[in-house]
């Protein structure tokens, strides 16, 4: 168990919706990282928080945002869902924000479009 | 842009056959190269972080090296439980490879 909380676990949801996911991140770390992967695909970066500011983009779509609250944990969410959003999405968090600083993951939320 | 090659995708190997996986990178300045093992359907699970060129770490069957250019991960006597895929990643954003599909056959 590496610490890190990922709420829901399965999402199943029709295209167009708008759906929110959940972090939470190990107790102590202030960095918060989402991503996703697709299948058989890498690992796509597409945010990352740190103590509640934006801290890097990646390829995160215009429909797609996310926030880190005070209390650190974290949401992404994804609006006007397609059939290609369908993906699994993690979540990482990390002590500090620096280049040598390892993140553990959360288990993932598989998002189902249908 | 940080850049990270795996190889090979996928490999193969016969359970007690040791072999090694590469991690070829691109940055301004490594900072931290992490390797991390990922099974089918969960988060990646972290191994290992190298800092430095020569710098070597071990856990268990396996054993991480650092170069300038590349990391090498070798898995030595591998077990069927070793199979998983194998990535690596460096910098701040945690650029990933497409990793390494490793299978051990028992």
């Amino acid at each position: 168990d590496s610490g890190v909380t990922q709420t829901p676990k399965h999402l199943i949801t029709a295209t167009g919706q708008r759906v929110t996911l959940r972090c939470s991140p190990r107790s102590g770390d202030l960095s918060v990282y989402w991503y996703q992967q697709s299948l058989d695909q890498g690992l796509q970066f597409l945010i990352q928080y740190y103590n509640g500011e934006e801290r890097a983009k990646g390829n995160i779509l215009e429909r797609f945002s996310a926030q880190q609250f005070p209390d650190l944990h974290s949401e992404l969410n994804l609006s006007s869902l397609e059939l290609g959003d369908s993906a699994l999405y993690f979540c990482a968090s990390s002590v500090a924000s620096g280049h040598n600083t390892e993140a553990f993951f959360g288990q993932g939320t598989r998002l189902t479009v249908v | 842009e940080d850049q990270v090659t795996q190889s090979p995708e996928a490999l193969r190997l016969q359970e007690g056959e040791s072999s090694s996986l590469n991690c070829s990178y691109t940055v301004s300045g490594l900072r931290g190269l992490f390797w991390y093992r990922q099974d089918p359907g969960k988060g990646p699970e972290f191994l290992f972080t190298l800092y430095s060129a020569g710098e070597e770490k071990e856990k268990e069957r396996l054993k991480a090296t650092l170069t300038k250019k590349e990391s090498f991960l070798h898995i030595t006597a591998p077990k069927p439980e070793d199979s998983a895929t194998y990535l690596c990643a460096v910098r701040e954003k945690l650029t990933f490879g497409t990793g390494t599909r490793l299978t051990i056959i028992p």
